[in-house]
């Protein structure tokens, strides 16, 4: 199993450019998520998504859009890229277990974004 | 809302000393808590949860509900330690991470 996979490992966007970062587990797991994380800031969700075609918002979900068209996939848009969103984007996967069962999450490699 | 307070962002110890890395949360419920592990350039990996009460590559973490602390530590430090830590809190099937811990180990 390649786990959680995400693409691309690094992009460099202008300013008012948009771009697609795609995560990608083969777990089944039916919760995915994606977080942002920035020095001494730690991570911080964004999106999230409880199951194929859901979708809800984190705690920074500002500027960012985000779709679960299939299961394994989680898309991350971001439609019109700004400097402060320069950032490591992680994507996380959890499977759902019987109520009171311990589930772990587990992290995708990472996507250096830089907006100039 | 919960809340998880990691109050150094950089920790260096010498080899061979005792590590604490220190974590508190905020949080209306029963807590689950975690400490995950980034090594340079890797990604995030679990590394214990409170519930398995587990030691793992001589970390342990005790969960004090009255001092809401789960503070990470090992006896002795090795320089393969040398990481980002992070405390994390689930609630409802969500993380909530603190801002992380950089631990150096010198020689």
């Amino acid at each position: 199993n390649a786990g959680v996979t995400q693409t691309p490992k690094f992009r460099v966007l202008k300013t008012g450019q948009s771009m697609t970062l795609l995560c990608a587990q083969d777990m089944n797991h039916e919760y995915m998520y994606w977080y942002r994380q920035d020095p001494g800031m730690g991570l911080r969700l964004i999106h999230y998504s409880v199951g194929e075609g859901t979708t809800a918002k984190g705690e920074v979900p500002d500027g960012y859009n985000v779709s679960r068209l299939k299961k394994q996939n989680f898309l991350l848009g971001l439609e019109s890229a700004a400097p402060s969103q320069t950032s490591v984007y992680f994507c996380a996967s959890l499977s759902t277990g019987p109520v009171g069962s311990y589930n772990e999450q587990f992290f995708g490699p990472g996507t250096r974004l830089t907006v100039l | 809302a919960q809340r998880v307070t990691q109050p150094e962002k950089l920790l260096s110890v010498f080899k061979g000393a005792p590590v604490e890395l220190k974590c508190n949360y905020s949080y209306s419920g029963s807590p689950e808590l975690f400490w995950y592990v980034q090594y340079s350039r890797q990604r995030l990996q679990l590394l214990l949860r409170h519930i398995s009460r587990e030691s793992i590559k001589g970390f342990t973490a005790d969960l004090n509900k009255g001092e809401t602390s789960f503070h990470l530590k090992k006896p002795f430090a090795q320089e393969e330690d040398l990481a980002m830590y992070y405390c994390a809190l689930k609630a409802a099937r969500q993380l909530t991470f603190g801002s992380g811990t950089q631990l150096t180990v010198l020689p």
